[in-house]
């Protein structure tokens, strides 16, 4: 079947512009998940989307960062007025939920800040 | 706080030439370890997980073993096609859910033919 796609896979933007990235999971898996992964480094956890339930946003680094997830469908994660810091590539996982399971990612979207 | 240290950062190997990846944590009352393959300009491709220490699995050429400390990724014989960065991770379990995951900035390994 069809693994969790993003979109878009490319975006350059200029400073202080808000920015959306958008991610589709997996068909049937409950929890989804934002990471963050800058150039050499590992992967940042940012937001987690399990159901109906609220979301745990403890890795969001600022309050310029925001996502929502309708359901167990579509998310997206919202950058208001971007700084250099944030480019990265922005990786989007799903997976079961009913135990501790392996997470699917997506090919992330890689944004550049001008 | 979780740490999750991978060495070494960067592994160059002639092609049939075996060795293993390390990835050391500290974590108390572990709730599994998952290994991951990273191409470039692709999201990370799961490859194990490991519960307990003794376990061990294998795919392929890989094998990843687990102790209460850390974890290896053993390669056997390699393919210049196993070239990838590995990355480990585990649940952060200072997190309510305990879902997230935390990563090691990864073992970048590569095969010449």
């Amino acid at each position: 079947g069809a693994g969790v796609s993003q979109s878009p896979s490319n975006k350059v933007t200029e400073k202080g512009k808000d920015v959306e990235l958008r991610c589709d999971p997996i068909s049937g898996h409950t929890a989804l998940y934002w990471y963050r992964q800058r150039l050499g480094q590992g992967l940042e956890f940012l937001i987690y989307f399990q159901g109906n339930s609220a979301p745990d946003k403890s890795g969001l680094p600022s309050d310029r960062f925001s996502a929502e997830r309708t359901g167990e469908s579509v998310s997206t994660l919202t950058i208001q007025r971007t700084q250099q810091e944030d480019s990265a590539v922005y990786l989007c996982a799903s997976s079961f939920s009913q135990v501790l399971n392996e997470q699917f990612f997506g090919p992330g979207t890689r944004l550049t800040v001008l | 706080e979780d740490q999750v240290t991978q060495s070494p950062e960067a592994l160059r190997l002639q092609e049939g030439e075996s060795s293993s990846l390390n990835c050391s944590y500290t974590v108390s009352g572990l709730r599994g370890l998952f290994w991951y393959r990273q191409d470039p300009g692709k999201g990370p491709e799961f490859l194990f997980t490991l519960y307990s220490a003794g376990e061990e699995k294998e795919k392929e050429r890989l094998k990843a073993t687990l102790t209460k400390k850390e974890s290896f990724l053993h390669i056997t014989a390699p393919k210049p096609e196993d070239s990838a960065t590995y990355l480990c991770a585990v649940p952060d379990i200072s997190s309510g859910s305990a879902r997230q995951l935390t990563f090691g900035s990864g073992t970048q390994l590569t095969v010449l033919p």
